[in-house]
Formats: structure tokens, C-alpha cells, sequence
């Protein structure tokens, strides 16, 4: 079975340019997660839908940063404009139900000059 | 979903010496899991802890989760440069997985 699939892999990008990054959650899993990764602030959450509707936003840094889940196999987190700070590697993730093991995607390492 | 804090950040350690690092909450936790993540990767399920006072093992690892579910610790016996990664310890609750700085291991050969 294929596991949480994220593209793209590596992107480079300009500030101020708008970056997308997309997600397939694993088939059946309900809960799908965005997270952020640096040195500095470990692995941050970011925002966490359940069935395809925004749970929880919380830890989005800033209005800069959207995410969208049209439906339970596609979802989206979006940087417009993206700074150098956003820099980072962005993992996606989903489980079936709420305390189940959660599975990661390879990871968008994101780099912003 | 319920915050646990974790020791150390950092661990280096000889190859074939010990590592253990703990996890703590000031409040009485559901359930506990572990996670890896190699340098480079993306974090990948160890084990899951229920039980007050359970103990798990795989391989070298020894998983251990309090008495009074309110912390839980990872033993490596005899750490192997395999061993190398971040460890992070999380107590989902309902749809949250925190996961925080994690303790990162590294093994001098």
C-alpha cells in the first residue's frame, strides 16, 4: 500500500513567491496533519483537519499560510508570500482515527532565498 | 492533546554505551507512543503504551510507562550507530499529536 505521499520533494523559491505544497493521505485515514520542522522549534504543528474540515488551525504561524482539504484524498498548504524563515521541511500526515498511529510523509524540504 | 516534556535534547553517546531518554506530563496520560526519525527522515512509528507499569521490548529498546501514567522512558542497550535519530514520545488525545523537540542521539563510532 502506498503511504502519505507529498509533493513536491525539494523546492527552491524566491521570497515573496507563492508556495504550494500538496498531500495524499493514506486511503481510509480520517485525520490528516500538517507539520513544520527546523533546528530550532522541532517539529511543530501546524494544522490538523479531520474529514476533510479544519480542526484545528492554531499553530499556523501566520496569515501568510493556508491550508485547504477539498476532499479525503488531496490537501494543500499554501505560503503566499513565503519569507526566508519559512525555510524548513514540511511533513504531512494522517491516521485513521483519533490516538492511532499516525503516519509521515517523506517531507517538502522548503528552502526560501 | 496532552504536552509531554522530554529529556534530554541532545545525547551523544560511545557505541556500544546506553541511552535512555524520558518523558514526562504533569497530568495522567491516556496512552503514550515512540517514534524515530532518522537524519534526513520522516518520523516512523515504534510502540504503543497503554498500561500502567507496562513494559515493551524490541530488540535492544526497552519501553517503559509509569506506574502513574505520567511519564514513560526508551532504553537502548548497547547503542549501535543504527541507533543515530530523534526520538519523540507523544500522548494523542483527541485528533492532536504534538510532538515537540524530541531527544536527539547521536552514536560516536
Amino acid at each position: 500500500d502506498a503511504g502519505v505521499i507529498q509533493s513536491p520533494r525539494h523546492e527552491v523559491t524566491e521570497m515573496g513567491q507563492e508556495v504550494t505544497l500538496r498531500c495524499k493521505p493514506i486511503s481510509g485515514h480520517n485525520s490528516l496533519f500538517w507539520y513544520r520542522q527546523t533546528m530550532m522549534r522541532g517539529l511543530e504543528l501546524l494544522i490538523y483537519f479531520n474529514n476533510n474540515v479544519p480542526i484545528d488551525d492554531s499553530g499556523m504561524p501566520e496569515d501568510r499560510f493556508s491550508a485547504k482539504m477539498p476532499n479525503a484524498s488531496f490537501s494543500t498548504l499554501k505560503i503566499q508570500p513565503s519569507e526566508p524563515r519559512d525555510s524548513a521541511v514540511y511533513f504531512c500526515a494522517s491516521s485513521s482515527t483519533s490516538g492511532n498511529t499516525i503516519y509521515f510523509g517523506e517531507g517538502s524540504w522548503l528552502t526560501v532565498v | 492533546g496532552q504536552q509531554v516534556m522530554q529529556i534530554p535534547q541532545y545525547q551523544h553517546v560511545q557505541e556500544g554505551e546506553d541511552f535512555t531518554t524520558y518523558c514526562n506530563s504533569s497530568t495522567t496520560l491516556s496512552n503514550i507512543q515512540w517514534y524515530k526519525q532518522r537524519p534526513g527522515g520522516h518520523p516512523v512509528f515504534l510502540i504503543q503504551l497503554v498500561k500502567s507499569g507496562e513494559v515493551k521490548k524490541q530488540k535492544r529498546l526497552t519501553f517503559q510507562f509509569g506506574e502513574a501514567k505520567k511519564n514513560s522512558s526508551l532504553h537502548i542497550t548497547a547503542t549501535q550507530t543504527t541507533d543515530v535519530g530523534t526520538y519523540f514520545c507523544i500522548s494523542p488525545g483527541t485528533y492532536k499529536y504534538i510532538f515537540g523537540t524530541g531527544t536527539r542521539l547521536k552514536v560516536l563510532a
